[in-house]
């Protein structure tokens, strides 16, 4: 069964830094896209972030592109998200979830999410 | 940008009931547009792909149509467990959008 494993999450300062890391097991990490979406409290799903199995490409939406960056190891399956220069609408609940291609698809595994709050 | 408009925004229905959702793409996708349930507290579960394609382990109740611009999820009779909402997504040309979501309630 494919699992994912996010961690990082926590309370940050506006302006600081955080990572979060997204451990995947039972699936081939370097034939799949992955990428993260996040969820502010009562609010439906952004995607944020994506990376290509290769990890060649990588894509960002407008509301995080130069502060956030994503990355990824393949000796230990594992996905990242470096996010700086937080601000209060970055809480959210993130997500990290396996691309059903190499580059692009639907989202057909997600761990179990990590909470990130972004406050003074 | 290709942005998708999901309608209505809450759906009020009954166990056993037929719903039908919408999601409308802002321009042709194809049919590269999949649906997700998110139940209160978890992680969001595919149910649809590539427009009309069940994921693994998806009841038969749960269908997917449409191509280009124009899509449809019908959940063909209510089960209390499929109170939820149900998201589009665009599957292929970065960013990897999402709908704003329907809300399916009793």
């Amino acid at each position: 069964e494919v699992q994912l494993l996010e961690s990082g999450g926590g309370l940050a300062q506006p302006g600081g830094s955080l990572r979060l890391s997204c451990a995947a097991s039972t699936f081939t990490f370097s034939s799949y896209g992955m990428s993260w979406v996040r969820q502010a409290p009562g609010k439906g799903l952004e995607w944020i972030s994506g990376i290509t199995g290769d990890g060649g490409s990588t894509y960002y939406a407008d509301s995080v592109r130069g502060r956030f960056t994503i990355s990824r190891d393949y000796p230990t399956n594992t996905l990242y998200l470096q996010m700086k220069s937080l601000r209060v609408e970055d809480t959210a609940i993130y997500y990290c979830a396996k691309q059903s291609g190499w580059d692009g698809g639907s989202f057909d595994c997600w761990g179990q999410g990590t909470l990130v709050t972004v406050s003074s | 940008e290709i942005v998708l408009t999901q309608s209505p925004a809450t759906l009020s229905l009954s166990p056993g009931e037929r719903a039908t959702l919408s999601c409308r793409a802002s321009q042709s996708v194809s049919i590269y547009l999949a649906w997700y349930q998110q139940k209160p507290g978890q992680a969001p579960r595919l149910l649809i792909y590539d427009a009309s394609n069940r994921a693994p382990g998806i009841p038969a109740r749960f269908s997917g149509s449409g191509s280009g611009t124009d899509f449809s999820l019908t959940i063909g009779s209510l089960e209390p467990e499929d109170f939820a909402v149900y998201y589009c997504q665009l599957q292929t040309n970065w960013p990897l959008t999402f709908g704003g979501g329907t809300k399916v309630e009793i």
